[in-house]
């Protein structure tokens, strides 16, 4: 079955390190996209990548980092200039263009210890 | 940017009851979607409405553009109803959806 893999479920991070959060797509989408959510809060947009190669920042992006080697797959780095990490991590995926839905992983939920 | 407003923010409502979800934007959108989180994280898309009705079993969507809101009505409800709601628009020179903070459904039984 076609769909989106985030990994892992549950990550730890120190005070320091920096992590990196999996996303992969099989639905042959070119679009893919990072989202942070907070308790009680909406989704806000970290980066978004429209085709291979290419990415632009959202509205939260400072302290993170993104590639896109291949179109399946969009890794989000967490890194130690993120003050405030802990959170829930979304990952999502569509086809290019306005006219399409979002198809969304499970998330990762980082906290830091 | 672009603002979403989703009201009510909280709901609780007895199984088998209905309800209807409301969704407010400040600009004209080229894309519209409702997602259902459950109470594990994962959002499951219910609707691409930018305009019009759609249906789909007991859940429907309403989306007036010219007037700037959506309707997303939930009837017979059922405790698997129960989650948090989204509303999210993707607005003229936005890249990425913009989300509303959501309403917060409980069903119970």
């Amino acid at each position: 079955d076609g769909g989106i893999t985030q990994s892992p479920k549950y990550l730890f991070r120190k005070e320091g390190q920096n992590v990196t959060l999996s996303c992969e797509q099989n639905l042959n989408h070119d679009a893919m996209y990072w989202y942070r959510q907070d308790p009680g809060q909406g989704l806000r947009l970290i980066y978004y990548s429209q085709i291979v190669n290419d990415f632009q920042k959202g509205d939260i992006a400072e302290g993170y980092s993104v590639s896109r080697e291949k179109k399946e797959s969009f890794p989000l780095t967490v890194t130690s200039a993120q003050k405030n990490p802990t959170a829930f991590y979304l990952c999502a995926s569509s086809f290019q263009g306005f006219n399409y839905g979002y198809t969304f992983g499970s998330g990762t939920r980082l906290t830091v210890v | 940017g672009i603002q979403v407003e989703q009201s009510p923010p909280d709901l609780i409502l007895q199984e088998g009851a209905n309800s209807t979800l409301r969704c407010n934007f400040s600009d004209s959108v080229n894309n519209l979607q409702w997602f259902h989180q459950n109470p594990w994280g994962q959002l499951i898309n219910l609707f691409y409405i930018p305009s019009g009705t759609k249906q789909n079993g007991r859940l429907s969507a309403t989306t007036v553009a010219t007037e700037r809101y959506s309707l997303l009505y939930i009837s017979s409800s059922q405790t698997t109803d129960s989650g948090v709601y989204f509303c999210a628009v993707l607005g003229g020179g936005a890249d990425g959806l913009t989300f509303g903070k959501g309403t917060h459904l409980i069903i119970q039984p």
